[in-house]
């Protein structure tokens, strides 16, 4: 089956900065890359997604990165504020639609 | 509209006892999902109902752990003579048939096996 891995495990950025946290998976049949951010105590939120037929994608300060070849994909954070402080994980799905999630990132960013 | 619900919200129970942990997807969506989040870790994979197929039981840890999906909508979990280590937060995801990739998760139940 497919096997997702993720890091880094903590992140700490200053606001203003950006971060980035990357996600590799094994199943080349993958074809549809989420992430998902979620604060503390609550569920998680889709934030920014990307499918196998897309190299990048940006959605204001969030971006996705897809490297198919290398089987690997990233998502970019500009700017960075407070209120991106949460864990996200990213994960892999293919036509089965049955998902494979990373072990996620705490990113931290300090005012 | 309603998102995904389940219930309880918290469930503290003794090692050895039974317990059902509910699911409420939005409404009409086809796919359900149920994820198990450990503390501070991922989400594993469990079970997955896709409209009337067989469902997806590959994920399930051992056979203490069943899940039903009645009338296509609620679908209940059940763990068997629970054990410390199921400990974790258990969380449900629905997605439409129109667009199957979307998964919108519930707020979970945190399980706590004492």
């Amino acid at each position: 089956g497919e096997n997702v891995e993720q890091h880094p495990s903590t992140l700490s950025v200053q606001e203003g900065d950006s971060a980035v946290i990357k996600c590799t998976y094994s199943d080349s049949a993958s074809n549809y890359f989420p992430w998902y951010k979620q604060e503390l105590g609550k569920r998680p939120q889709l934030i920014i997604d990307i499918r196998s037929n897309v190299g990048e994608k940006k959605d204001q300060r969030i971006a996705v990165t897809l490297n198919k070849t290398a089987k690997h994909f990233s998502l970019h954070i500009t700017e960075t504020q407070p209120e991106d402080s949460a864990v996200y994980f990213c994960a892999a799905s293919g036509e089965l639609n049955k998902f494979y999630f990373g072990s996620g990132t705490k990113l931290n960013v300090k005012p | 509209g309603a998102g995904v619900s389940q219930s309880p919200s918290n469930k503290v129970t003794e090692k050895g006892k039974d317990v059902e942990l509910r699911c409420d997807p939005i409404s009409g969506h086809t796919a359900l999902y149920w994820y198990r989040q450990s503390l501070g870790q991922g989400l594993e994979f469990l079970i997955y109902f896709q409209g009337n197929s067989a469902p997806d039981k590959s994920g399930l840890p051992s056979d203490r752990f069943s899940a039903e999906r009645t009338g296509g909508s609620v679908s209940t979990l059940t763990i068997q003579r629970t054990q410390q280590e199921d400990s974790a937060v258990y969380l449900c995801a629905s997605s439409s048939q129109a667009n199957q990739e979307t998964q919108y998760f519930g707020p979970g139940t945190r399980l706590l096996v004492l």
